[in-house]
């Protein structure tokens, strides 16, 4: 089963700027794994920002953008906010409806 | 409002049993593809089992198949995990979340849209 990578931390200043990847070890992440992104609070569900790659839902903050970059996936948070600071998992398709999520990465805004 | 409650989890010494359910209202829950995905105690996210609308495609992660068995009862808007010879390291809290919805364009929607609170299994002797 393809193993999927993130950053496990990192560190963003108020109002700065920071991107989260998400690699594969099968190769280059590509449209094709519809790349998912999600913010994970304690205590509670995650919740979906961004959708195959670069699609946001109706209730992720502008701030949050999607791309592939460098052969991997990535999350770019542009003007980070206290409330922000979150784990941050990534999924990645394989062969259709079966799912390998990264490790996580815990973002803090400091 | 759409909401998606897990039941059954619990206290289970390894090598039994235990049945999962997802109760989803708010939703027309036929016509949504379904997933768990279970996350044990501060870890990460663990992708664990996928079923069709119809519930005639089902798919594993590596580390349950041949142990869990996902279905569904659309007539009752419920998914379901049986989980059998469970161990230490299937201690976790499982999440339902919803998978694509197809409308009859031919269309769809995003997978995991939404997600229960979930439920905790614990293996333990």
């Amino acid at each position: 089963q393809a193993v999927v990578t993130q950053e496990p931390s990192l560190t963003v200043s108020p109002g700065g700027t920071v991107t989260l990847t998400c690699g594969s070890s099968t190769g280059a992440v590509t449209s094709g794994h519809y790349p998912y992104w999600f913010q994970q609070k304690p205590g509670q569900a995650p919740r979906t920002l961004i959708y195959e790659t670069t699609n946001k839902h109706s209730w992720t903050p502008a701030r949050f953008s999607g791309s592939l970059l460098g052969g991997k996936a990535a999350l770019t948070l542009s003007g980070a906010q206290a409330e922000d600071e979150a784990e941050y998992y990534c999924v990645l398709s394989y062969s259709g409806v079966r799912w390998a999520f990264g490790g996580g990465t815990k973002l803090t805004v400091l | 409002e759409v909401q998606l409650v897990e039941s059954g989890g619990g206290l289970v010494q390894p090598g039994r049993s235990l049945r999962l359910s997802c109760a989803a209202s708010g939703l027309t829950f036929s016509r949504y593809e379904m997933n768990w995905v279970r996350q044990a105690p501060g870890k990460g996210l663990e992708w664990v089992s996928y079923i069709s609308t119809s519930g005639s495609t089902l798919y594993y992660a590596d580390s349950v198949r041949g142990r869990f068995t996902i279905s569904r009862d659309n007539t009752k808007n419920s998914l379901y995990l049986q989980m059998n010879s469970l161990r230490a390291e299937d201690t976790a809290v499982y999440y339902c979340a919803t998978g694509a919805y197809y409308y009859d364009s031919g269309s769809s929607s995003p997978n995991f849209d939404y997600w229960g609170q979930g439920t905790l299994v614990t293996v333990s002797s």
